[in-house]
């Protein structure tokens, strides 16, 4: 099925451990988010990328880094956990960064929690 | 969100009519989107308006005024599948979305 698959669907983490949530899409498209959706809070952008190799940070980026190789991939990295992180994540894409069609594709989310 | 409000719930009741309306900051400003989310699941594309007026698709419509910052999400017919939650997002001069909290939709046979 089409679309962008993520993984882990639930995880639960130690406070320190490095972490990656994975991203892929298959719709080729060029640019791809990463959000933390917390209960009371909209979506927060932690990290973007509008085109392969190249990636930028929303409005809450700290403990967190991505990397863009491909266009496909867009991984989210916890170097090192710390339950404020506890969350879920959504990965998103868009066939451009302008969003000139109205519509974000959304994964299926990663909830995380860090003990 | 920033800047971005709607209710935090509203009740209908199955068949009838209800509007989820959402004020947003007006600087900056490149379009306003509505997501449908159900609970546990990922937000799905509703609507998109960049222009004021009103957009219909089916059940559901989106209005839009600029100059006075204000959206607002129209669900006729209503079903009990339409609870869930409705997510009220404003794209800014960088073209990233900035999202409201979400508007809890609780229908009620």
């Amino acid at each position: 099925i089409a679309g962008i698959t993520q993984a882990p669907t639930s995880q639960i983490l130690a406070a320190g451990r490095r972490m990656t949530l994975r991203c892929t899409q298959d719709m080729r498209h060029n640019a791809m988010y990463w959000y933390r959706q917390d209960l009371g809070l909209g979506l927060r952008l932690i990290h973007y990328s509008n085109t392969a190799g190249t990636t930028g940070k929303g409005e809450v980026p700290d403990g967190y880094s991505v990397s863009r190789a491909n266009t496909d991939d867009f991984p989210l990295t916890l170097a090192s956990a710390v339950p404020s992180q506890t969350s879920v994540y959504f990965c998103a894409s868009s066939d451009s960064p302008s969003l000139h069609t109205g519509e974000l594709f959304f994964g299926e989310g990663s909830r995380l929690t860090v003990l | 969100g920033q800047n971005i409000d709607q209710p935090t719930e509203m009740t209908a009741t199955e068949g009838a009519i209800v509007q989820i309306n959402c004020t947003y900051q007006t600087s900056g400003f490149n379009g306003l989107f509505w997501y449908q989310q159900h609970a546990g699941e990922a937000p799905t594309f509703l609507s998109y308006n960049v222009l004021d007026g009103l957009e219909e698709k089916g059940r559901f419509s989106s209005f839009l005024s600029r100059s006075k910052g204000y959206s607002y999400l129209l669900l006729k017919e209503l079903q009990m599948k339409d609870s869930a939650s409705y997510l009220c997002a404003r794209m800014d001069s960088n073209y990233q979305l900035i999202w409201g909290a979400g508007t809890k939709l609780i229908i009620k046979p």
